[in-house]
């Protein structure tokens, strides 16, 4: 079985500073990890994903993600919020064949001026 | 079609009603999936299509909820006797195939479904 835990509901930071949306996962096998971001009224984007290559992971809009084994984590940063980075953020578990995707609950990212 | 698509993109319906949401895939994607978010909550999984095989109703919150796919490619997500519960936003998502590099999904905007 696999579970995803996305510690904090709200995150709130201020434009120019560091951005840390922690996540941690449970998985019987290797896993694929992935980070999806949600506008407000806008559909689910695709950020970044982890497939068992680099565990340090590049995606959009100058955000990464590094996969830890030991720790069971991915944790997603980005070194300056801005403005437009304010939405829901999902960390996402998957099995190697696409067919288990489990959502955690989302952490909502707020960038104060 | 570039994206997934689904209509309608809002459904207002009366208790008791049946309706019919509709999600394209993108072309060429053999997975499909249908999530509902209710307000302010995460992604709750309901079925999953892979190809021709029998789909994953696990994630079914009941028997008013059934899904099928035609051809391999648009699905349609049913909903019988609808109760207010039912009020959430429906999403649709595809993959391109059961492999770990590919195996990420692709939504759909959504159908916004309320229940009165």
């Amino acid at each position: 079985a696999q579970s995803v835990t996305q510690l904090d509901s709200h995150v709130s930071v201020s434009e120019g500073t560091p951005v840390l949306l922690r996540c941690n996962y449970s998985s019987s096998y290797s896993p694929s990890l992935f980070w999806y971001v949600q506008h407000p009224n806008k559909g689910l984007q695709l950020l970044l994903k982890y497939t068992s290559a680099a565990t340090l992971v590049k995606g959009i809009n100058g955000f990464e993600a590094e996969f830890k084994k030991s720790e069971t984590s991915f944790h997603l940063t980005k070194p300056s919020a801005h403005m437009s980075d304010a939405a829901e953020y999902f960390c996402v578990v998957s099995d190697n064949y696409g067919q288990n995707f489990v959502f955690g609950p989302g952490t909502r990212l707020s960038v104060l001026p | 079609g570039a994206g997934v698509s689904q209509s309608p993109s809002n459904k207002v319906t009366e208790k008791g009603k049946d309706v019919e949401l509709r999600c394209d895939p993108i072309s060429g994607h053999t997975a499909l999936y249908w999530y509902r978010q209710s307000l302010g909550q995460g992604l709750e999984f309901l079925i999953y299509f892979q190809g021709n095989s029998a789909p994953d109703k696990s994630g079914l919150p009941s028997d008013r909820f059934s899904a099928e796919r035609t051809g391999g490619s648009v699905s349609t997500l049913t909903i019988q006797r609808t109760q207010q519960e039912d009020s959430a936003v429906y999403l649709c998502a595809s993959s391109f195939q059961v492999a770990a590099a590919y195996n990420e999904q692709f939504f759909g905007p959504g159908t916004r479904l309320t229940v009165l």
